[in-house]
């Protein structure tokens, strides 16, 4: 069935430093892909998303670009900030009404 | 309101209680789910309504749990004789159609511990 892996977590970084935040999927078919971010005492929300192959997804300063040939969807920042410290979920949605989650990658930015 | 209510935003059961919890959309939205997420893990499927039609219950973990969305816009989710493993945030989300695009908008959860 279709998944979703992420790197384990927690990846701690000094503010202004490069993120990655590595995230593979199995579907079938091309599904689109979200980025989701949770912040401390807060819901879910959308971060970005990518709806075809080698689309990029952007939003505040983060990116992602949908890779059919690696099954990849990895999340970067050029500069981070200790405002970003959260937690990201990559997902996709194997038809419509339901959305599979990775198990989410905790961000320390220490400053 | 603006935002995906929930309530309440904890709650404390003993073991064999029922409990309900309440969904509030974001208003005219005609899809909600209901995920459960584990501590230190994704959320993960329950169930999904378009307007008051269940249209898919395939993630409820067990015949205790049930939903319901009766006219299309609050919906609850109850858990009648709660064991220790229903432990977890529930979380609810909404998004204004039925696409696989569509941006969902999650409430803050329902902190549930049976003990």
């Amino acid at each position: 069935g279709d998944s979703v892996t992420q790197m384990e977590g927690p990846v701690t970084l000094s503010e202004e430093a490069f993120l990655t935040i590595n995230c593979t999927y199995t579907a079938t078919g091309y599904p689109s892909l979200f980025w989701y971010v949770q912040y401390p005492g807060e819901g879910l929300q959308l971060l970005l998303k990518a709806t075809k192959a080698d689309d990029k997804g952007s939003n505040k300063g983060f990116e992602a670009t949908y890779r059919k040939e690696t099954t990849s969807f990895h999340l970067e920042k050029g500069s981070v900030q200790v405002s970003d410290s959260a937690v990201y979920f990559c997902a996709l949605p194997p038809n419509t009404g339901k959305l599979i989650f990775g198990q989410g990658t905790t961000l320390q930015v220490k400053p | 309101g603006a935002g995906v209510s929930q309530s309440p935003r904890y709650k404390v059961a003993k073991r064999g209680q029922d409990v309900a919890l309440r969904c509030d959309p974001i208003s005219g939205h005609v899809s909600l789910f209901w995920y459960q997420q584990a501590l230190g893990q994704g959320p993960e499927f329950l169930t999904y309504f378009q307007n008051e039609a269940q249209l898919d219950k395939s993630g409820l973990p067990s015949d205790r749990f049930f939903a319901e969305r009766p006219e299309g816009s609050v919906s609850t989710l109850k858990i009648q004789r709660t064991q220790q493993e229903d432990s977890a945030v529930y979380l609810c989300a909404s998004s204004r159609a039925s696409s696989t695009n569509e941006k969902l908008f999650f409430g803050s959860g329902t902190q549930l511990s049976v003990l």
